[in-house]
């Protein structure tokens, strides 16, 4: 499968405290995406990282990636409860193909 | 206009009808794509149409039939489904299917299958 693997697979915090979640992967990508989705909603992209590059800031938001590792990392930082989703990372492959990791489940407690 | 809109929201339907799902953007993309998400999972891609043609098919049963009457739009028409066929069903899209592309997702169609 080329489905990525994250972890944790739920995570529960503190308002403001920092998020961080990670997913591995394990062939050669082009890029790496982050979705957010609420509740069994539609998903909504956060951050796009491309293959030759190593970091990547979005507002609150920050993704590494380490290829050489297959893995990236997305941080929330000062989390809000307006925070609290299912967050996913999908594997970009040639053609635009894309395949989701297993999920986070983030809770932020006000 | 930077939406993905689907429709229904909610289907229920038996096992012997005949229905169809509804995707529609006018954000002049012109990559569509169709995912299947069951609960508490990621979602799995199905199709994936690239200047109205079928680009993509990940092995899906012959009961979902796809259809991209123009670049707008995108259908997906269900006929005989199983039960395990319910599921939150996504459509997408993007500028075109390349690489580096960010998609966008509609809300969904939750769809049950009696």
């Amino acid at each position: 499968s080329q489905q990525g693997e994250e972890d944790p697979q739920a995570l529960s915090i503190q308002e403001g405290e920092n998020a961080t979640m990670n997913c591995s992967y394990k062939t050669s990508i082009n890029n790496l995406q982050w979705y957010r989705q609420n509740s069994g909603r539609g998903l909504v992209h956060l951050i796009l990282i491309r293959s030759n590059e190593r970091e990547k800031h979005s507002g609150r938001l920050r993704v590494t990636l380490d290829t050489s590792k297959k893995s990236s990392s997305l941080l929330i930082t000062a989390s809000r409860a307006a925070d609290t989703a299912s967050y996913f990372c999908a594997t970009g492959y040639n053609f635009n193909k894309f395949y989701f990791g297993s999920g986070t489940k983030l809770n932020v407690k006000p | 206009d930077t939406e993905v809109t689907q429709t229904p929201k909610h289907l229920v339907m038996g096992m012997t009808n005949k229905k169809s799902l509804k995707c529609e953007q006018h954000m002049g993309h012109r990559a569509m794509y169709w995912y299947k998400q069951k609960a508490k999972k990621p979602p799995e891609l199905m199709f994936v149409y690239s200047y109205e043609k079928l680009s993509i098919n990940e092995s899906v049963p012959s009961r979902f039939s796809p259809e991209c009457p123009n670049s707008s739009l995108l259908n997906l028409h269900l006929h005989a489904l199983q039960p395990e066929d319910s599921a939150l069903y996504l459509c997408a899209s993007s500028q075109v299917m390349g690489k580096n592309n960010e998609q966008f997702f509609g809300p969904g169609t939750r769809l049950t299958v009696l």
